[in-house]
């Protein structure tokens, strides 16, 4: 099955800061979604990207489908940014199934 | 618009009981999941209905699992027998069409003892 990537596993930052975080994919893909987990465990809809490039305040994501692999920024992180990032995929020819990736996990300092 | 619904929030049974979990999609959302996210893990399809059939359920555990989506609208998982490797949280999602986005419930938190 598709294999999906995300990297750094942990990220800490100072509040004000800004991150990238990185999805790598092994297949072409229908859907492409960005969630955030927050500690209530709440699964948050970020984006909706198979390709291209989005903005939603301070968040913003790229998807470079060719190249098979999803970029999100966060500017200016809130320590309300906190929690798991998570990167799923449906390749193209199946289901509309998600994988998932292992998450990211990011804590946010005052 | 209202969000995807679940029900309970939390659960705790012990090993050998069974378990039912509700979920109400979002409106005129055709397709509708079953995750299960286990600790430390990101969510695993369970089972994908397409209004009132099964799309694929190749990861459910079918002599424990079982689901339904009988009206095409709402649905109920059901374990029985629960085990203790069947503790996590239990994660319903919908979508307008396949390969739409998908929006997910609170969730069910499962812990068996």
């Amino acid at each position: 099955g598709i294999q999906v990537e995300q990297s750094p596993p942990d990220l800490i930052l100072q509040e004000g800061a800004n991150s990238t975080l990185r999805c790598n994919f092994s297949d072409s893909v229908n859907n492409l979604q960005w969630f955030h987990q927050n500690p209530w465990g709440q699964l948050i809809n970020l984006f909706y990207i198979p390709s291209g490039t989005k903005q939603n305040g301070r968040l913003s994501a790229t998807t470079v489908a060719t190249e098979r692999y999803s970029l999100l920024y966060i500017s200016s992180s809130q320590t309300t940014d906190s929690g798991v990032y998570f990167c799923a995929v449906s390749p193209k020819g199946a289901n509309s199934k998600l994988t998932f990736g292992k998450g990211i996990t990011l804590s946010v300092r005052p | 618009e209202a969000g995807v619904a679940q029900s309970p929030r939390y659960k705790i049974i012990e090993k050998r009981q069974s378990v039912a979990f509700w979920c109400n999609p979002i409106s005129g959302h055709a397709t509708l999941y079953w995750y299960q996210q286990i600790l430390g893990q990101g969510p695993k399809l369970l089972i994908q209905f397409q209004n009132n059939g099964v799309v694929d359920d190749s990861q459910l555990p079918k002599d424990r699992f079982s689901a339904e989506r009988l009206k095409g609208v709402d649905s109920t998982l059901k374990i029985q027998p629960a085990k203790l490797e069947d503790s996590a949280v239990y994660l319903c999602a919908s979508s307008l069409q396949r390969d739409q986005p998908q929006h997910f419930g609170d969730g069910t938190r499962l812990s068996i003892l």
